[in-house]
């Protein structure tokens, strides 16, 4: 059974600063990842999708990894700022359409 | 991408009452899915809803107390039936399309209801 875990589960940084969040899952047959942010008792927005032949994707300030192999992904964000703040969830999605998600690192920018 | 505008946003409701929550999507989309996430928690797939046929449910979540309806490719609704207040929760649809300029297909989720059974 896939299970993926973030760390840390809470992250507070001041702005301006570049950071790293951190995604592992278990089982490395996956076919894609996603990375999303949801605001409090919101949605999901998707921020940047790596198929499982990609290392990597790049979208503005963001830039997320991929190691398949050692079941790794990670989130850069760049030069952070308090508009940032939010949860910023991993899902892997197995073969069936099915996405399994992290618990999530919930972010703070310190102004 | 496609927007995916999902109503009510949020809700209080009584126990032992229903509640119907739409989901309408600007373009055709073959798969439609609707998660739960409950507080403070991540989010748990409740079913693949599938376009002119019953609802795919994951474990522990059963068609009489979650009915879903897939009349079109751009639309979905999921019932909350007799509600508990351990049925609080944001409750989310998904859908699966391909990305702008790529072919690659990925996830897009509405905005999510927050129900709060009292």
């Amino acid at each position: 059974k896939q299970e993926v875990t973030q760390i840390p589960a809470a992250l507070s940084v001041p702005e301006g600063e570049n950071l790293v969040l951190n995604c592992s899952f278990t089982d490395s047959a996956i076919y894609n990842l996603q990375w999303f942010r949801q605001d409090p008792g919101k949605g999901l927005t998707s921020l940047l999708l790596i198929q499982s032949s990609q290392r990597e994707q790049t979208s503005g300030r963001l830039n997320a990894s991929l190691d398949k192999s050692s079941g790794r992904s990670t989130l850069y964000i760049a030069a952070s700022q308090p508009g940032d703040s939010a949860t910023y969830l991993c899902a892997v999605r197995e073969g069936a359409q099915k996405l399994v998600f992290g618990q999530g690192t919930r972010l703070t920018i310190n102004p | 991408s496609a927007v995916i505008s999902q109503k009510p946003s949020r809700d209080i409701c009584q126990r032992g009452t229903s509640l119907t929550i739409q989901c309408q999507v600007d373009s055709q989309v073959t798969m439609m899915f609707w998660y739960r996430q409950q507080p403070g928690q991540s989010l748990t797939l409740i079913a693949t809803a599938n376009q002119g046929s019953e609802a795919t449910y994951e474990s522990g979540f059963v068609i009489d107390k979650f009915p879903i309806s897939r009349p079109n490719l751009t639309f979905s609704t999921l019932t909350v039936s007799n509600m508990s207040p351990e049925d609080s929760s944001i409750y989310l649809c998904s859908a699966l399309q391909r990305f702008p300029l790529t072919a690659n297909y990925g996830y897009t989720f509405g905005s999510g209801t927050r129900l709060t059974v009292v």
